[in-house]
């Protein structure tokens, strides 16, 4: 898996869009970018994962840079609910035997503030 | 469509006890990972199941152990606890590219 690096802690104002930034400079080909959050003792929720295209669902934005050395999770529309720690991780390409272990950091802790 | 379900919720041992936890994956899913997450740090992982088969292992020692059933259910066991043990340990099922995790079981070793 490639390593990640993410801010420590963030915080952003309810209703404002959140900005989750994450490097993974030595990010391989065949490994895919994974977003997750927890929010405080429990289990970590499945958000939005990419390859190289951008990619949306009802949660979140993904954007991967073009080199896909970097990517910003974006939560459009931000709310109180959303304070949680989110995780960046880059696993080996999941379908593929023997590779689906998801390996997370520290995670970003983001606190939406009224 | 129950998600991931994790038992019990919380417990408490002892030193030196063994304990089992319980997991039932999303509908659906075939392959069922444990992780460890103790307190302030993320969750690692500890070993990944499939066809009742463990197929990857993290850095755990042998006193973990699990097993799957043909239902795809599975159940994390570890042995001669230590109070290092005490965390929440998780259970994620998945299918294809996607893992869901369960809501934990709180492990209090005392």
């Amino acid at each position: 898996d490639a390593k990640t690096t993410q801010p420590t802690s963030m915080d952003c104002a309810e209703g404002r869009a959140a900005n989750l930034p994450c490097n993974h400079s030595t990010i391989s080909g065949n490994e895919y970018v994974y977003w997750y959050r927890q929010i405080h003792s429990q289990g970590p929720q499945y958000i939005i994962h990419g390859l190289k295209n951008n990619e949306t669902n009802e949660m979140a934005s993904l954007i991967i840079t073009e080199d896909r050395k970097s990517s910003t999770l974006i939560l459009p529309h931000a709310t109180l609910r959303d304070t949680a720690v989110y995780y960046c991780i880059a696993p080996v390409n999941p379908l593929s035997e023997g590779a689906q272990k998801l390996v997370f950091g520290q995670g970003t802790r983001l606190t939406i503030n009224p | 469509d129950a998600g991931v379900t994790q038992s019990p919720t919380h417990l408490i041992k002892t030193r030196g006890q063994q304990v089992t936890l319980r997991c039932s994956p999303k509908s659906g899913h075939d392959t069922v990972s444990w992780y460890q997450q103790a307190l302030g740090q993320g969750p690692q992982f500890i070993f990944q199941y499939y066809e009742e088969e463990e197929r990857q292992r993290g850095n755990f020692p042998d006193r973990f152990s699990g097993h799957q059933f043909p239902n795809y259910s599975s159940e994390l066991n570890v042995n001669a606890l230590l109070l290092g043990d005490s965390a929440l340990y998780l259970c994620a099922s998945r299918q294809y590219n996607e893992q869901f995790f369960g809501p934990g079981t709180r492990l209090t070793v005392l």
